[in-house]
Parts: structure tokens; sequence; C-alpha cells
């Protein structure tokens, strides 16, 4: 079946650590997208990608980076810079080229700091 | 600005209630796209619904229904007669034409408890 594999699903990280999150999808998807989701916060951009191997900021980048080397792939690091990174992240693609694609999401990481 | 409103953050109701989720948004764009999302206590958002802003027509699917209303920037969710199953942490979310990138502009969403 279609869809976003995010890996690992629970992540823990420790003070200083770089860690890097999974993200794959096998949509054909061109775009690609990290939330940040905090409890009462609802959904923050990080980064969004509309291409591979072009990247842009989101609202909250600081802190973390992205690669986009291949079409299906946009792993998402949290450097040791992000010094709140608790939180639950997801990923997300969408089609590009007609506007008002939903997106479609991943299941989700959740890291916390040792 | 916050562009996606959504006022509850929190409702509970007894299992077969109706129950309205309230969504306002906020746009310049005549041309946009609104959406709500469910998000389950597993974590993934599921896609519900998209309305595009020239189609103010009410839609139902079985249980669900959204009423979208242009005059009062509004794109409400009524679940009737609700079940268990329903409870999660609902979305709004709205796509402008004018942004390029295709984002997503998401409220801070409604959870939804659902009594037995």
């Amino acid at each position: 079946d279609g869809g976003i594999t995010q890996s690992p699903k629970y992540l823990f990280r420790k003070e200083g650590q770089n860690v890097t999150l999974s993200c794959e999808q096998n949509l054909n998807h061109d775009a690609m997208y990290w939330y940040r989701q905090d409890p009462g916060q609802g959904l923050r951009l990080i980064y969004y990608s509309q291409i591979v191997n072009d990247f842009q900021k989101g609202d909250i980048a600081e802190g973390y980076s992205v690669s986009r080397e291949k079409k299906e792939s946009f792993p998402l690091t949290v450097t040791s810079a992000q010094k709140n990174p608790t939180a639950f992240y997801l990923c997300a693609s969408s089609a590009k080229g007609v506007f008002g694609q939903p997106q479609h999401f991943g299941d989700g990481t959740r890291l916390s700091i040792l | 600005a916050q562009k996606v409103t959504q006022a509850q953050t929190e409702i509970s109701v007894v299992e077969k209630e109706d129950v309205t989720l309230d969504c306002v948004y906020e746009t310049r764009d005549t041309t946009y796209y609104l959406f709500w999302y469910k998000q389950p206590p597993s974590g993934e958002l599921v896609f519900l619904i998209r309305r595009n802003s020239f189609d103010e027509q009410n839609e139902i699917s079985g249980r669900y229904s959204w009423n979208f209303q242009k005059s009062t920037s509004s794109f409400n969710f009524t679940i009737t007669a609700s079940q268990v199953v329903d409870s999660a942490v609902y979305f709004c979310a709205l796509s402008e034409a004018g942004n390029r990138d295709d984002k997503i502009i998401f409220g801070k969403g409604t959870r939804l408890h659902i009594l037995p």
C-alpha cells in the first residue's frame, strides 16, 4: 500500500546529541513537510521541500536541519542547538502542481530527552 | 494573525449525542481550500474532507457533515450520533492560492472525548 513511513516511533536524545528522524514515502509525491506538535499548540511547520535537492525553512526551523537527496526521502535532524526538542514530529507529503492537494501524514515520531 | 481559529480546545459529550466542532478562518485570497483532519490516539493525521472556496454546498458523509459559510468565514464539522471511536483531536486547516508553496495552515485543534 502507498503511504508514508516514519521511523523510529519513539526516540530518545541525550544532551548535546544530534538525532535523525526518518521519513519515506512511496506516493510519488513531490512535496514533503516536517511538523512539530506540542500539546495545545497544533502543528507548526519546521521545513518543507517542493522538489529534490531543494528545501525551505518553515516557521520554527532553528535547531533543525533537513536534506532531500531523493524524492522518496526527507530526513529531519534535530541538532544539539534545539534546546527543547521534546515533541511529536509528523512528516507529510502532497502532490505538487495542483493547488489544494491534501497532505498525507505518517504515524509520527515521539522524541524525548534523556 | 491567526488564520485558522478553533475556539473549542476540548469537548466532552456522551455517546450518541451530536457534536459540532467550530472552525473560523481568515484570508484575503478569494481562492482557497479548507480541510478537516482527524488525529486519533495513535498519532497520525487522517484527511477527512477538502472544500474549495467556490463551493459552499454542505457535505454529508455518513455521520459526518460539514457546513461551509463564507459570510461568517466558518467551516464547521458536525458528528451525528457520536461514537467512542470518534474520540480524537480534530484539526481544521486552510490553504491559500496566493501561497506558492502550497503550505497548509492548521488550527490548534479540538480534542473530542466521547464518553460511553
